[in-house]
């Protein structure tokens, strides 16, 4: 059974860094491209960054790009998402996806709730 | 790639037809796939290349379209389909959701 399990949300300063995490079994994770989705409160689904099987291709979404990164560890089955220069629009959860290989996302994990407040 | 989707909201009644539609501001060819989502929840993928039935999702669900058009058609609704769905664009690497239809019981 597929599963991810994020990790490390918490409310944190604006202007602060934050690394959240997702563990992934169940699958071969070094043959998947991985995604964090996220979602503030009430509102919609919204990409924010995409990493394939090998890590050779990144990609993030222009509402992050400078600030957040992302990264995996093939070897510790994980996938990451280091934020930093974090504003109070980032607040929201975080989801941890799977994706199938032309971009559709097939698994979620629950998400990891990311605060950015004062 | 933007995306909208229509109506945002949409009151239908069980057993109904209801239609949502994305469109996108250019060309996807048929990279779409289609998500529900139930509060509290995590997204499910329903369908994907615009047509392709998720396995395991019911037959009730299909969709269509291609270029910047694209609608997801429930056939009967059930008690179980009243949600939120998104349409999700993967024809770029730099992916993107639709705003959401929240579907709800008349």
């Amino acid at each position: 059974e597929v599963q991810l399990v994020e990790s490390g949300g918490r409310v944190v300063k604006p202007g602060g860094s934050l690394r959240v995490s997702c563990g992934a079994a169940g699958f071969t994770f070094n043959t998947f491209g991985m995604n964090w989705v996220r979602q503030a409160p009430g509102k919609g689904l919204e990409w924010v960054a995409s990493i394939s099987s090998d890590s050779k291709y990144i990609y993030l979404s222009d509402s992050v790009k400078g600030r957040f990164t992302i990264s995996r560890d093939n070897a510790k089955n994980s996938l990451y998402l280091q934020m930093s220069s974090l504003r109070a629009e980032d607040t929201a959860l975080y989801y941890c996806a799977r994706e199938r290989g032309l971009g559709e996302i097939d698994y979620w994990g629950q998400g990891t709730l990311v605060t950015v407040s004062s | 790639i933007q995306l909208t989707q229509s109506p945002s909201t949409l009151s239908a009644s069980v057993g109904e037809r209801v239609t949502i539609t994305c469109r996108a501001s250019q060309s996807l060819s048929t990279w779409v796939a289609w998500y529900q989502q139930k509060p509290g929840k995590a997204p499910q993928l329903l369908i994907y290349k615009a047509s392709s039935l998720e396995n395991g999702v019911s037959s009730r669900f299909s969709g269509s379209g291609s270029g910047t058009e694209f609608t997801l058609t429930i056939s009967s609704l059930q008690p179980d389909d009243f949600a939120t769905y998104y349409c999700q664009q993967y024809n770029s690497h730099l992916y993107s959701f639709g705003p959401g239809t929240k579907l709800e019981l008349k």
